[in-house]
């Protein structure tokens, strides 16, 4: 299976700055990866499919790049209501989905 | 809008089988758009793919887990479901329940929509 990992597991930061979450994929995925946010007790929420594009009703603040292994999450001006963990989910394989450990982001 | 909404017992006995249930609301689960899944998450731990299916009866499993599970939906009740047997406590976990769509090519393999979650704990 692929393996993915994220970094930093953590991270705290200030309203307005600029926020990057990292994930590597163990094997080349194309652009097959997905992000997610996940509030304390609720369920994950889709943010970007496909590496960059942006699901619907999601901030302009949210953006994805990357490709092959490396992908990237940036929130371009973090907001209070931005404070979650963050996973990533590759779907190259279909239906053998594997997710990031996560990232908790916390605001100073 | 669709929803999903898991049900079945909170509480499983060591080495039983845990069986939930996904009411689906809003469309039908009758449909070549989407598939339909269960994903979990142990306490404090991240998310963990466990099974898909079509609405034909065409399922998916996560090989970590395919031994003891099993999916299947009901379409005269729009209902899927999932059974997890021979549970540890290391099956304790909250399970979602999630919808992939089909219909946008670059959408496969995102869950778009997921139930609240149901905590189910493993007692010994």
């Amino acid at each position: 299976d692929i393996q993915m990992t994220q970094s930093p597991s953590s991270l705290s930061a200030s309203v307005g700055d600029r926020v990057t979450i990292t994930c590597r994929a163990s094997q080349i995925i194309s652009s097959s990866l997905n992000w997610y946010q996940q509030k304390p007790g609720k369920a994950p929420k889709l943010l970007i499919y496909a590496a960059s594009s942006l699901q619907s009703g999601v901030p302009s603040r949210f953006s994805g790049s990357g490709s092959g292994t490396d992908f990237t999450l940036t929130i371009s001006s973090l907001q209070p209501e931005d404070s979650a963990s963050y996973y990533c989910q590759q779907s190259y394989t279909p239906r053998r989905f594997t997710f990031g450990p996560g990232t908790k982001v916390d605001i100073k | 809008q669709m929803q999903l909404q898991e049900s079945g017992p909170g509480l499983v006995e060591s080495s039983e089988t845990l069986s939930l249930t996904c009411t689906v609301s809003g469309g039908s689960i009758i449909s070549s758009s989407y598939y339909w899944g269960w994903i979990r998450q142990p306490p404090g731990k991240g998310l963990e793919w466990i099974a898909s299916i079509f609405y034909n009866g065409r399922t998916y499993y996560n090989p970590s887990v395919r031994s003891r599970v099993t999916i299947s939906v009901d379409t005269s009740k729009n209902q899927f479901s999932l059974k997890l047997n021979s549970v540890t406590a290391a099956d304790t976990a909250v399970y979602y329940c999630v919808r992939e769509p089909l219909v946008v090519i670059a959408m496969i393999g995102a869950f778009d929509i997921w139930g609240q979650g149901t905590i189910v704990t493993v007692s010994s």
